[in-house]
């Protein structure tokens, strides 16, 4: 099972900031199967990145990913207020289980 | 535009098995991968499996083969099922579209009561 560590666990920003987020495989990410979701309390989570670099429909070119092998990242390069909230990392597709990382939050500093 | 609901009695015994619907809108059964997803109160993600039409299905091997997926063409509905439940089961439960989860349910939580 590949195990998923995220980092920071918590990230205290400001509106306009630039926040960047870790994802770190226990084993190689094959075919660069890595997404990111963002979740809400009380929502759903809703997917922002898929293949590792590829915006969802929908989804403001402000948020990008990038990474391959067991480095991921999730840039959001200037924080909305609608933009605080939990972030998780998923491998899916090549290795099951298709496990999640714990999660990081962005919250207001 | 694609629209998943996850139905389902909201509070189960525990030992018993815990049943849900996924009715999809907007979209073939045929079409896509299907998934099934919780989240217990306050924690983080957990993947439960994928199902496709084919029949061909992926669990989570932490829930010991418990887990049974399906799909109905005729209602182009997927659905979970879940045996011998235990208050650890508790969680909201969530459908989702593809192997990521590119379109998700509202959710539906689930209380296994002891």
């Amino acid at each position: 099972e590949i195990v998923l560590t995220q980092s920071p666990g918590t990230l205290s920003l400001s509106p306009g900031d630039r926040a960047t987020l870790s994802c770190r495989a226990s084993q190689s990410v094959t075919t660069r199967n890595l997404a990111w979701y963002q979740q809400k309390p009380g929502q759903a989570p809703r997917l922002l990145i898929y293949g590792a670099s590829t915006r969802a429909t929908g989804i403001p070119d402000r948020f990008s990913g990038s990474g391959l092998g067991t480095d991921f990242t999730l840039t959001i390069s200037r924080l909305e207020p609608e933009d605080f909230a939990v972030y998780y990392c998923q491998q899916y597709g090549s290795s099951s289980p298709f496990t999640f990382g714990p999660g990081t939050k962005v919250d207001i500093k | 535009q694609v629209h998943l609901l996850e139905s389902g009695p909201g509070l189960v015994k525990s030992s018993e098995t815990l049943s849900l619907t996924c009715t999809v809108s907007g979209a073939s059964i045929t079409t896509y991968y299907w998934t099934w997803i919780r989240q217990p109160p306050g924690k983080g993600l957990e993947w439960i499996g994928y199902v496709h039409h084919s029949g061909n299905t992926n669990y989570n091997p932490s829930l010991k083969n418990r887990v049974t997926m399906s799909v109905d063409l005729s209602k182009n509905q997927f659905s979970l099922k879940l045996n011998s439940v235990t208050v650890a089961d508790t969680a909201v439960y969530y459908c989702a579209r593809d192997l990521m989860g590119s379109r998700w349910g509202q959710g539906t939580l689930v209380t296994v009561s002891s």
